[in-house]
C-alpha cells in the first residue's frame, strides 16, 4: 500500500504555544488529505479536508483559526494547533487519498500533550 | 445524515476460529467500501477495499458486499491473537461535491488463545 509519513510522532508543549504537524505522502501525489483527531477509546473524528492549492474545508465545530491547515504541495499538508491548551491534547492523524481510487492511507499519528 | 453502523463489541473469538465483523450503511449511492484495522494507540491500517457485490479474498481475510441490503462484512479465517484490534468499516460518500469516508464506530475484536 501507499506510504504516508507524519512528523513529529509525539510532542509535549506548554499551554499557549503553537505546534505544527507535517503529513507527507511518500510514493504518490495526494490532491486531498484529511486530518482526524481521536481521543482515547473514542472514534476517529474528521477535523478537516485539505485540498492542494485551496482552502481547507473544516467540519462543523472545528475552529479554523485554531487549527490552521496548509496543503502547499501534492505531497505535503501541515496542521498547526495555535495557542494550544490542555483540552487540545489528543492523537492527531492525517490521511492521504490516492487519486481516482478514493482509498485513504493513514500516517502513523502524532500524540500531542499540552501541559 | 449518511451513517455507517457497526456493533461496538467486544467480539470474542477463540484462536483458530472464524471472526465475522458486520457493517451496514445508509447511503445507497455508495460505491467504495473499506475495512481498516486499528491497534490500540496506533493509526488505522487498510486491510481490504471492495467495490462490487460478492466476495473478495486476500489471504485470511474475506470482504463481502451486498449493495441491495446495504451490508458489508469482513471474515477473518484462522483467527490469531495478533488479530485482536478494533476493526473500522468506512464507506465512501459524495458530500458537497467532495468524496469523504464515513466511518463506523468500530468493532473491538478479541482473539482468545
Amino acid at each position: 500500500g501507499a506510504v504516508v509519513s507524519q512528523h513529529p510522532s509525539r510532542v509535549i508543549c506548554k499551554s499557549g504555544t503553537s505546534v505544527k504537524i507535517e503529513c507527507r505522502s511518500l510514493d504518490f501525489q495526494a490532491t486531498t488529505m484529511f486530518w482526524y483527531r481521536q481521543f482515547p477509546k473514542k472514534s476517529l473524528m474528521l477535523m478537516a479536508t485539505s485540498n492542494e492549492g485551496s482552502k481547507a474545508t473544516y467540519e462543523q465545530g472545528v475552529e479554523k483559526d485554531k487549527f490552521l491547515i496548509n496543503h502547499a504541495s501534492l505531497t505535503l499538508s501541515t496542521l498547526t494547533v495555535t495557542s494550544a491548551h490542555p483540552e487540545d491534547s489528543s492523537f492527531y492523524i492525517c490521511s492521504a487519498r490516492v487519486p481516482r481510487v478514493y482509498t485513504q492511507y493513514f500516517g502513523p499519528g502524532t500524540r500531542l500533550t499540552v501541559l | 445524515q449518511k451513517e455507517v453502523e457497526q456493533n461496538s463489541g467486544p467480539l470474542s473469538v477463540p484462536e483458530g476460529a472464524i471472526a465475522s465483523l458486520n457493517c451496514t450503511y445508509s447511503d445507497r449511492g455508495s460505491q467504495s467500501f473499506f475495512w481498516y484495522r486499528q491497534y490500540s494507540g496506533k493509526s488505522p491500517e487498510l486491510i481490504m477495499s471492495i467495490y462490487s457485490n460478492g466476495d473478495k479474498e486476500d489471504g485470511r481475510f474475506t470482504a463481502q458486499l451486498n449493495k441491495a441490503s446495504q451490508y458489508v462484512s469482513l471474515l477473518i479465517r484462522d483467527s490469531q491473537p495478533s488479530d485482536s484490534a478494533t476493526y473500522l468499516c468506512a464507506v465512501n460518500v459524495l458530500t458537497d461535491s467532495n468524496y469523504q469516508l464515513i466511518w463506523g464506530a468500530g468493532t473491538k475484536l478479541i482473539i482468545k488463545p
